[in-house]
């Protein structure tokens, strides 16, 4: 099993432009999470999904998208990018919620040039 | 005031010691609590849940204390490979639900 896994794991933009993050999982697990990690600051929320076809917003949503076609992928848009989204992402799956262990892809580093 | 808070460390300690670090919760109302570890520019992953009476997984041992609002990790006889930062997260109230709610990480470095 490959767990999780994203795609790309690196990335340059310049301010302006838009892009695709894919997260993959074949663990079925029902419930998909979007994550940025800033330094010096935990990893916050940008949307989440409980099931093939349901989004919900999470702390800090704006300038995103999502979208989840089928369960094991969960799409992260970013429409026009901008500086402030230099960041890590994280993309997580979990069976049961948010009470059960949450597993991690390896990352995005993105940087908005 | 941060809802989950963490002293950032770095904890510097010599290989075999024990340490300890706290993770402080702001809302009451918060539900369960884990330990994630994070290797250097790694994703996190599960090192333990924290229960009620306590948790304990060979040389770790993490501790609730609801009264005060915290919770703690204690590492004995620490190893090099225990180099990391130690992730707290707070499953509580975010606007209209309940969200995972993580902390900035504690970085911990042990020594030869």
């Amino acid at each position: 099993n490959a767990g999780v896994t994203q795609t790309p794991k690196f990335r340059v933009l310049k301010t302006g432009q838009s892009m695709t993050l894919l997260c993959a999982q074949d663990m079925n697990h029902e419930y998909m999470y979007w994550y940025r990690q800033d330094p010096g600051m935990g990893l916050r929320l940008i949307h989440y999904s409980v099931g093939e076809g349901t989004t919900a917003k999470g702390e800090v949503p704006d300038g995103y998208n999502v979208s989840r076609l089928k369960k094991q992928n969960f799409l992260l848009g970013l429409e026009s990018a901008a500086p402030s989204q230099t960041s890590v992402y994280f993309c997580a799956s979990s069976q049961l919620g948010w009470v059960a262990e949450q597993f991690f892809g390896p990352g995005t580093r993105l940087t908005v040039l | 005031r941060k809802e989950v808070e963490q002293d950032p460390g770095p904890f510097n300690v010599p290989e075999g010691a024990t340490v300890a670090f706290n993770c402080t919760y702001s809302n009451s109302a918060s539900q369960s609590f884990f330990w994630y570890r994070q290797d250097c520019r790694k994703e996190p992953k599960l090192l333990m849940s924290v229960y009620s009476s306590g948790n304990e997984d060979g040389r770790f041992t993490a501790q609730l204390n609801r009264a005060s609002q915290y919770i703690s990790l204690l590492i004995r006889d620490s190893k090099l490979s225990d180099s990391a930062t130690y992730l707290c997260a707070v499953i509580g109230p975010m606007d209209s639900n309940y969200q995972l709610i993580w902390g900035a990480g504690t970085k911990l470095i042990i020594k030869p």
